[in-house]
């Protein structure tokens, strides 16, 4: 069975401090990665995703994720956060074959202005 | 197409009554998703469907839980006997088998409350 571990619950940085979210996961076959932002009142949007190839991977507004296979983790980093960055994250693993989501419980990052 | 609709966004029901959940995805997409989340928690999976074949149910989904997508487009949900321990949010999803790969598309979901 697949799980998602994410370190912190709860993450409160001042403006344009970094950011890095942790994320484990367990799982034994072939894995595509997420992480998802939901923003107060708003639902589940895509920050991007891993599916294969270079590890490093950029998505929206300016935030990074890095695969470490041999650590089963996929932690999310911007170097500079926002007030607007303000919002729960959420970490996931694909099932390749079902599509099928397993997620972490989250972390809600409260940026101070 | 803007995206996954749902339908209610609200409901507040008391104890003992059914209820029923639509989920409208994006057009074309073949696979459609439902989740359940609770507060402090992420989405959990309940079941899912590829076009109008239910292929997986999650054991969080009991017998009181059922799901249908008859034509392959919208799906319900539908929900017997309501407990209170069924409060939480539903959450639709759909993503299209190919072109865009693994990638799920989420609506704004269903806040259930079961007094």
């Amino acid at each position: 069975a697949q799980s998602v571990s994410q370190h912190n619950h709860h993450v409160i940085l001042s403006e344009a401090a970094s950011l890095e979210l942790g994320c484990n996961y367990s799982y034994g076959g072939t894995v595509n990665l997420f992480w998802y932002v939901q923003y107060p009142g708003q639902h589940l949007q895509l920050l991007l995703k891993y599916f294969s190839g270079d590890p490093l991977v950029k998505g929206i507004k300016g935030f990074e994720a890095e695969f470490i296979k041999s650590k089963f983790s996929f932690n999310l980093r911007k170097p500079s956060v926002q007030w607007s960055d303000t919002a729960e994250y959420f970490c996931a693993v694909n099932d390749a074959n079902a599509g099928k989501s397993t997620f972490g419980d989250g972390t809600t990052l409260t940026v101070k202005p | 197409d803007t995206g996954v609709s749902q339908d209610p966004r609200h409901k507040i029901t008391k104890r003992g009554q059914n209820v029923t959940f639509r989920c409208d995805p994006i057009s074309e997409h073949n696979r459609l998703y439902w989740y359940r989340q609770t507060l402090g928690q992420g989405p959990e999976f309940l079941t899912y469907f590829q076009n109008e074949a239910q292929l997986e149910k999650s054991r969080l989904l009991s017998d009181r839980f059922s799901a249908e997508r008859p034509k392959g487009s919208f799906s319900t949900l539908e929900i017997q006997r309501t407990e209170q321990g069924d409060s939480a949010m539903y959450l639709c999803a759909s993503r299209i088998l190919a072109g865009e790969g693994d990638t799920q598309y989420f609506g704004p979901g269903t806040r259930l409350t079961v007094l």
